[in-house]
């Protein structure tokens, strides 16, 4: 259980155009799913939280007009990078927080989305 | 916010070895995991556990909340266990606020097993 899938797994997109990255969680309902940068060699960077039915809530220094997410059901969350440039190249990765044993929450990744812009 | 420190950043060992990661946090946190990164990329729990002893086969887990620091043992190591190993904390879920369960990572650790 708790399975959360992205799509696409990889995407090479030309400079200036628009880029929608998708993540389902498919065996459980999530309100709250995050999405990370993830930098060669690097660790992971949280770049917003995705919160169904409302507007996400974007870190510090992330530019929410150039990454639009949009949580529209309890299943999904989709993330846009617009007018994408080289430097927006990067591995991006969504989890998904899910309830277990109606006492905590546990995050489960995606497998990732790997962008980069020519 | 809160700081997380790894240590070793890097590990090698032979097959058959066992080790021990560190994770260190700079305050309290209520929401603790500890990943895998494989190859690929894929981020794979390994345990939640934000005070306690967990133990999963070959990998076993302790966080002592007071003092604010948690320890990953792999025993008896395999080629397969070869990856990034992260850990992860925050506050716990603030209903009406707004930290939703947010996690911050640390640097990992790079582990290599060699046969």
């Amino acid at each position: 259980g708790a399975v959360v899938s992205q799509h696409p797994s990889r995407v090479i997109c030309k400079s200036g155009t628009s880029v929608k990255i998708e993540c389902r969680s498919l065996d459980f309902q999530a309100t709250t799913m995050f999405w990370y940068r993830q930098f060669p060699k690097q660790s992971l960077m949280l770049m917003a939280t995705s919160n169904e039915g409302s507007k996400a809530t974007y870190e510090q220094g992330v530019e929410k007009d150039k990454f639009l997410i949009n949580h529209a059901s309890l299943t999904l969350s989709t993330l846009t990078v617009t007018s994408a440039h080289p430097e927006d190249s990067s591995f991006y990765i969504c989890s998904a927080r899910a309830v277990k044993g109606g006492t905590y929450y546990e995050q489960y990744f995606g497998p990732g989305t790997r962008l980069t812009v020519t | 916010g809160i700081q997380v420190e790894q240590s070793p950043p890097d590990l090698i060992l032979q097959e058959g070895a066992n080790s021990t990661l560190r994770c260190n946090f700079s305050d309290s946190v209520n929401n603790l995991q500890w990943f895998h990164q494989n190859p690929w990329g894929q981020l794979i729990n390994l345990f939640y556990i934000p005070s306690g002893t967990k133990q999963n086969g070959r990998l076993s887990a302790t966080t002592v909340a007071t003092e604010r620091y948690s320890l990953l043992y792999i025993s008896s190591s395999q080629t397969t266990d070869s990856g990034v190993y992260f850990c992860a904390g925050g506050p716990s879920i603030n209903a009406g606020g707004t930290s939703y369960g947010k996690l911050t990572f640390g640097q990992g650790t790079i582990l290599t097993v060699h046969p």
